[in-house]
């Protein structure tokens, strides 16, 4: 069966510190992978997705970028976090033409 | 107006009643709809899945879309307090699976003892 991993779970990092946030998916080849944002009283909101290695494909322009260095990795950085990055990061993947996306545990980011 | 429109709630309802959650949206396009379920602190878990219109029914759990008129509903009968949780819908147009799903803000739900 298909595992996703996140980690942290939780972070706490100082304002114009750097951030890499990973993930892992086991037990599928080739998922499509995807970041999301989950900010209180605003729902979820895309920030990438890739399908394949090396191919990122960004939904909002921000301050965090995201990398793909192996099919069943997806990085999640910045080089200087802000205030707004605060949230609940959430790592999904799907297969293929599937539509349903299947989401891991989660990493809660706090940016004094 | 935002695509997906979702009322967050709370939403309290004693033990054993039917709920009703609810989302409507503005896409057209959509044709790929989901319900997860997200406890606090947690990852949401995908609960329905429906393609077009239609019902879909899953143990306690019933998926209704209603394209004509851009609603879905889940019903939950028999509702458990492990049924309280934070409900998202969810919506695609493509199948194709390489774009991320469009949510609503997601209904809090307490089911009181």
């Amino acid at each position: 069966s298909q595992t996703i991993h996140q980690w942290p779970a939780t972070l706490v990092q100082p304002v114009g510190s750097p951030l890499s946030l990973e993930c892992t998916v086991e037990g599928t080849s080739n998922p499509n992978l995807y970041w999301y944002r989950q900010a209180a009283g605003r729902g979820l909101q895309l920030l990438f997705y890739s399908v394949g290695i090396g191919q990122i494909s960004s939904e909002v322009p921000q301050n965090l970028s995201a990398s793909r260095p192996q099919d069943r990795q997806f990085i999640l950085s910045s080089k200087k976090l802000l205030l707004s990055d605060s949230g609940f990061y959430l790592c999904a993947w799907s297969v293929g033409n599937k539509e349903t996306q299947y989401f891991g545990p989660g990493t809660r980011l706090l940016v004094l | 107006q935002k695509e997906v429109e979702q009322d967050p709630g709370p939403l309290s309802v004693p033990e054993g009643a039917i709920v009703s959650l609810n989302c409507t949206y503005s896409n057209s396009a959509f044709q790929y709809f989901m319900w997860y379920r997200q406890y606090s602190r947690k990852g949401p878990e995908l609960l329905m899945y429906t393609y077009s219109s239609g019902n879909k029914e899953d143990g306690r759990f019933t998926a209704q879309v209603d394209k004509s008129s851009k609603y879905i509903s889940l019903f939950i009968r028999d509702s458990q307090p492990s049924d309280s949780a934070t409900y998202l819908c969810a919506m695609s147009a493509s199948g194709g699976g390489a774009d991320g799903l469009t949510f609503g803000k997601g209904t809090h739900l307490i089911i009181q003892p």
